[in-house]
């Protein structure tokens, strides 16, 4: 079984400043690792997604993400944040079968004037 | 092409009264998902179909929660009894198919309020 942690439920940061929404997991087999953004009112939508090689990957929008497998995260960075990115941020895993995504929480970042 | 659509997108329904939602996924993906948000939580899944089967119906939550799917298309997830703990975002997702990952893609869910 799986499971995803994001221990941060709401991220205030200012417009332009840099933001990073942590995400860690556990796993007793190996996983692929997801971020989706949910806009208000919309559909979750892939942001970024780690299935192996590299560990830092790029996504839409201007958000990275890396894996470390040691110290078992897959955290979300972007060094200058919109206004338009205020929205609902999901970190989620599944096995390398794919058949069901394991949810974290979510992660509400508003981003203010 | 189309997404994934969901239909109704709003649902309010008074205790006891059974439910049905559906979900049309993008053409020709075999793969069909549901998960429940419910309020402050994450996603759970409830369950996938490959084709009309479903080899994982793990998530759903009680004998009150079943769903089928029809030629490999329209799924409806029925909700018989619903109860207040029901109330959350039933959200659909297809990808092309399961057993290696392929990208899920989602709809934009249905909301249910059980007064």
């Amino acid at each position: 079984a799986q499971s995803v942690t994001q221990l941060d439920s709401q991220v205030p940061v200012f417009e332009e400043a840099p933001v990073e929404l942590r995400c860690n997991y556990s796993s007793s087999v190996s996983v692929y690792l997801f971020w989706y953004v949910q806009y208000p009112n919309q559909g979750l939508q892939l942001l970024l997604k780690y299935l192996s090689g590299s560990t830092l990957v790029k996504g839409i929008n201007g958000f990275e993400a890396e894996f470390n497998k040691s110290q078992t995260s897959f955290h979300l960075r972007k060094p200058s944040v919109h206004i338009s990115d205020t929205a609902e941020y999901f970190c989620a895993v599944t096995p390398p079968s794919g058949n069901k995504l394991t949810f974290g929480t979510g992660t509400q970042l508003k981003v203010e004037l | 092409g189309a997404g994934v659509s969901q239909s109704p997108s709003n649902k309010v329904t008074e205790k006891g009264k059974d439910v049905e939602l559906r979900c049309d996924p993008i053409s020709g993906h075999t793969a069909l998902y549901w998960y429940r948000q419910r309020l402050g939580q994450g996603l759970e899944f409830l369950i996938y179909f490959q084709g009309n089967s479903a080899p994982d119906k793990s998530g759903l939550p009680s004998d009150r929660f079943s769903a089928e799917r029809t030629g490999e298309s329209v799924s409806t997830l029925t909700i018989q009894r619903t109860q207040q703990e029901d109330s959350a975002v039933y959200l659909c997702a297809s990808s092309a198919t399961s057993g290696q990952y392929n990208e899920q893609f989602f709809g934009p869910g249905t909301r249910l309020t059980v007064l």
